[in-house]
């Protein structure tokens, strides 16, 4: 069956901008989780979304980051007024609602020039 | 605070051998750990799952062990390939948690 997709592949925008990274998880799966990946380091969690309502948002570095998951499938990570710190790959995995083991998408590389 | 340190090195090996990789973790008893596969421009696979009750868990060429005293995981891949070359991160999360924190990964080259 289809994995994770993320969509765009490539993101370039200019600092200051306003920006969506859209996920669509493995059908049926009722977790959703957005991570940032920054070379050489490993996926730092950002949020963690069960159903439609996100179980926990610790992760986001601050109010410039926000995300969606309005019907329980696609999520919509949102990041206002750029900053070329925010520059990495973002990455979105699902699961089952009673299983550690995430299946991820191939990611979204951002870049903020 | 919680830490999980992979191994920053590059591992080379020759196509054959047994490549072993570790993943160390501080401060804390993680109730299980989670090795996933990263290739260049990809999403993390999931590999193999182990939980504290268990000393070893295998799937093909890979074993992985859970050693609570020395806080370690082991994760070996036996007659290793150079298609076995990729990224390989550690992960590790508590009871009753879906969220795990992840390690920054070891690189493994496999040289034909």
């Amino acid at each position: 069956g289809a994995g994770v997709s993320q969509t765009p592949s490539n993101k370039v925008t200019e600092k200051g901008k306003y920006v969506e990274l859209r996920c669509d998880p493995i059908s049926g799966h009722t977790a959703l989780y957005w991570y940032r990946q920054s070379l050489g380091q490993g996926p730092e969690f950002l949020i963690y979304f069960q159903g439609t309502g996100a179980a926990d948002d610790s992760g986001l570095p601050n109010d410039r980051f926000f995300a969606v998951r309005p019907e329980g499938s696609v999520s919509t990570l949102k990041i206002q007024r750029t900053e070329r710190g925010d520059s990495a790959v973002y990455l979105c995995a699902s699961s089952p609602q009673t299983e550690e083991t995430q299946y991820f998408g191939p990611g979204t590389r951002l870049l903020v020039l | 605070s919680q830490k999980i340190e992979q191994n920053s090195e590059a591992l080379n090996i020759q196509e054959g051998k047994t490549a072993t990789l570790t993943c160390n973790y501080t401060n804390y008893s993680p109730a299980y750990l989670q090795w996933y596969r990263q290739d260049p421009g990809r999403g993390p696979v999931f590999l193999l799952l182990i939980r504290e009750n268990e000393k070893e868990k295998r799937k093909e060429r890979l074993k992985v062990t859970f050693d609570t005293t020395l806080k370690q995981s082991l994760f070996h891949i036996t007659a290793s390939q150079p298609a076995d070359s990729a990224t390989y991160l550690c992960a590790s999360g508590s009871g009753g948690s879906y969220i795990p924190t992840f390690g920054r990964g070891t690189s493994l080259i496999v040289h034909p």
